[in-house]
């Protein structure tokens, strides 16, 4: 079965600073990955997915992830955060048309 | 924005009370979920209904029923919750096409307090 791991429970970055958030997946074959963010009091909100192609995905509010086999990571970065990133991210693994494993989630704290 | 909707967004029930929480989705998408969330937690699945049958159910307790009343609909009745019951409730929907990827689309979630 596959698993999905976010090392970082919080990381606290300033305003206008730039971000990476670690995802590292296990699993033998090519996953199908996600990032979502929860806002609070939100539900999910799909940042971006990879499925195959370019491992260079562009995606909403200025995000974009990385898919790197060799190292089993699909990191999520913005190069200037703002205040309204403050939120929990989710990284998502999937296989063919399973159900997605959520990682733990990694808080995004920003100060001003 | 989201184009799954969930109602209500917020609701209060005693442990003796049943009530429910609607979803809706219109995107066609044949596969529904239900999510349990605690705070700064992962969602947990709960159901998973596919071509409206239920397809997967997570060893939830029976208080918790679902129902699909069509293709865009579903249904989780409450009945006799208890305090630990109380949390957000999403719910999701996604095309469920092998070819496809399985990508989720959350609601808002509705937010449980059980008192």
């Amino acid at each position: 079965a596959q698993s999905v791991t976010q090392p970082d429970i919080h990381i606290t970055v300033s305003e206008g600073a730039s971000l990476e958030l670690r995802c590292n997946y296990s699993y033998g074959a090519t996953p199908y990955l996600f990032w979502y963010v929860q806002s609070p009091g939100q539900g999910l909100q799909l940042l971006l997915k990879y499925f195959s192609g370019d491992t260079l995905v562009q995606g909403i509010k200025g995000f974009e992830a990385e898919f790197k086999r060799s190292q089993s990571s699909f990191n999520l970065r913005k190069p200037s955060v703002h205040w309204s990133d403050a939120a929990e991210y989710f990284c998502a693994v999937g296989v063919g048309s399973y159900i997605p494993t959520f990682g733990r989630g990694t808080s995004l704290i920003v100060h001003p | 924005d989201t184009e799954v909707t969930q109602t209500p967004k917020h609701l209060v029930m005693g442990m003796t009370n049943k009530k429910s929480l609607k979803c809706e989705q219109h995107m066609g998408h044949r596969a529904m979920y239900w999510y349990k969330q605690k705070a700064k937690k992962p969602p947990e699945l709960m159901f998973v209904y596919s071509y409206e049958k239920l397809s997967i159910n997570e060893s939830v307790p029976s208080r918790f029923s679902p129902e699909c009343p069509n293709s865009s609909l579903l249904n989780l009745h409450l009945h006799a919750l208890q305090p630990e019951d109380s949390a957000l409730y999403l719910c999701a929907s996604s095309h469920g096409d092998r070819t496809r990827g399985n990508t989720i689309y959350f609601g808002e979630g509705s937010w449980l307090t059980v008192v």
